[in-house]
């Protein structure tokens, strides 16, 4: 019973690159969760898809980031033209319909490190 | 406003028990979250509660809740080295998708 995964867990760009994130979810869940770790910080909410609809974008910044969860494959999340800021783990949640969206779980993350 | 608040670190002696504290602002808040975070990976999903409960046991955890001062506590009892980690104390709405987190209280054991 494999738990939400992520790759890749590391990901090394130079400023101005594209960054592809991917994650997919426990099985039997149609629910995932973007969030952001800072350095020596919390968790930041981001994003909340279901199958092919944004459900809640309030945490994504408004330029150069994108998430998508296509009906077929895990969900992306895309940062274009990447700066030094954008240096963090990012992490995928998921849940399924019966649990609400109350019980996230956790993939391991990717560390994404900005040159 | 949505704001949880922890202290920093906290340091005990194998053995002891582990007490973190944890404070929230958003008094409609649902669900209440203990997360554990080890070195360079995920976090583990550690207890929640309902708000309409003062505690909840676990093993070797204990949550605690007071409603009324927006408190919110994790003890963990007989602290082994294995509990070293940063714990994230975080909320949630029943209304709302996002789960609100603090920012991480790191567990340190001495011998």
């Amino acid at each position: 019973n494999a738990g939400v995964m992520q790759n890749p867990r590391h990901l090394v760009r130079r400023r101005g690159q594209e960054a592809r994130l991917r994650c997919s979810p426990m099985k039997g869940h149609s629910h995932v969760y973007w969030y952001r770790q800072l350095p020596e910080e919390g968790l930041k909410f981001m994003v909340y898809l279901q199958k092919e609809n944004i459900i809640d974008e309030s945490g994504m910044p408004k330029e150069r980031f994108s998430a998508e969860f296509p009906k077929e494959g895990p969900s992306i999340l895309r940062i274009q033209q990447v700066v030094r800021g954008d240096s963090a783990a990012y992490f995928c949640a998921s849940s399924s319909v019966e649990q609400g969206n109350y019980e996230q779980y956790f993939g391991p993350g990717t560390r994404l490190t900005v040159t | 406003g949505e704001d949880v608040e922890q202290s920093l670190f906290l340091s005990v002696r194998e053995g002891d028990s582990s007490v973190i504290n944890c404070t929230y602002t958003d008094s409609s808040s649902t669900y209440l979250y203990w997360y554990k975070q080890e070195p360079g990976a995920g976090l583990q999903l550690l207890t929640y509660i309902f708000s309409n409960m003062d505690m909840k046991q676990d093993q070797r955890l204990t949550v605690l809740l007071n409603k009324k001062d927006k408190h919110l506590s994790l003890r963990i009892a007989d602290t082994q080295t294995g509990d070293s980690a940063i714990y994230f104390c975080a909320e949630k709405y029943s209304s709302a998708s996002k789960i609100i987190f603090g920012s991480g209280t790191r567990l340190s054991i001495r011998p």
